[in-house]
């Protein structure tokens, strides 16, 4: 039973250029999570989706950043017109249930974003 | 206002002794849940233990147990006899509610290094 997969796990942009990260869910689970943790931070909320919706965007940057999850395919975190406080750590995470209650969110390995 | 509250930037602990990280959290939700993650140099995020609000007995997991006082709003990690292995950052999380909103609310993290 495979885990949260993330791809790539190391990602290089220059300024401007745009940032495309991938979350495969763990079978089954069908809510995915978007967090950012900048160096020796901890990991701060970004988006909620579902497939085909976006519950709760409440921690995501007003401009540049997107995310989807389609009815096919891993969801999506996009950033456009990279900058350097764009380096960060993106982790995604999975969960069977909107509603359950103690249904931890399973962790990917996370995508290392760096920005020159 | 900090949701999560993690004191100790740092802990320097004894092989096979035990050792206590702090947690406090803020909320006005009667349904919560927290967690306790832990992050070792690989960057990976790794589930240790969950505590709900409405648990009448404080949850343990192997060597780690979680002393959960809901009227001074602590979720302390507990780890029984550490390990070299031990060594990483732990982060401690929160989810208000059942059901709406289900993002984890991260504190800053505790880097704890075990010597031998």
């Amino acid at each position: 039973n495979a885990g949260v997969m993330q791809n790539p796990r190391h990602l290089v942009r220059r300024r401007g250029q745009e940032a495309r990260l991938r979350c495969s869910p763990m079978k089954g689970h069908s809510h995915v999570y978007w967090y950012r943790q900048l160096p020796e931070e901890g990991l701060k909320f970004m988006v909620y989706l579902q497939k085909e919706n976006i519950i709760d965007e409440s921690g995501m940057p007003k401009e540049r950043f997107s995310a989807e999850f389609p009815k096919e395919g891993p969801s999506i975190l996009r950033i456009q017109q990279v900058v350097r406080g764009d380096s960060a750590a993106y982790f995604c995470a999975s969960s069977p249930s909107r509603t359950g209650a103690s249904y931890e969110q399973y962790f990917g390995p996370g995508t290392r974003l760096t920005v020159t | 206002a900090q949701k999560i509250t993690q004191t100790q930037p740092g802990m320097f602990v004894q092989e096979k002794e035990a050792v206590t990280l702090d947690c406090t959290y803020d909320t006005s939700d009667p349904s919560y849940g927290l967690f306790w993650y832990k992050q070792p140099s690989s960057g990976e995020m790794i589930f240790l233990i969950y505590q709900g609000s409405y648990d009448q007995q404080n949850a343990t997991e192997g060597r780690y147990s979680l002393n959960f006082q809901k009227a001074r709003k602590s979720a302390n990690l507990v780890i029984s006899a550490s390990q070299l292995g031990d060594s990483a950052m732990y982060f401690c999380a929160m989810r208000e509610g059942q059901r709406g909103a289900q993002k984890l609310v991260f504190g800053q993290g505790t880097r704890l290094t075990i010597n031998p």
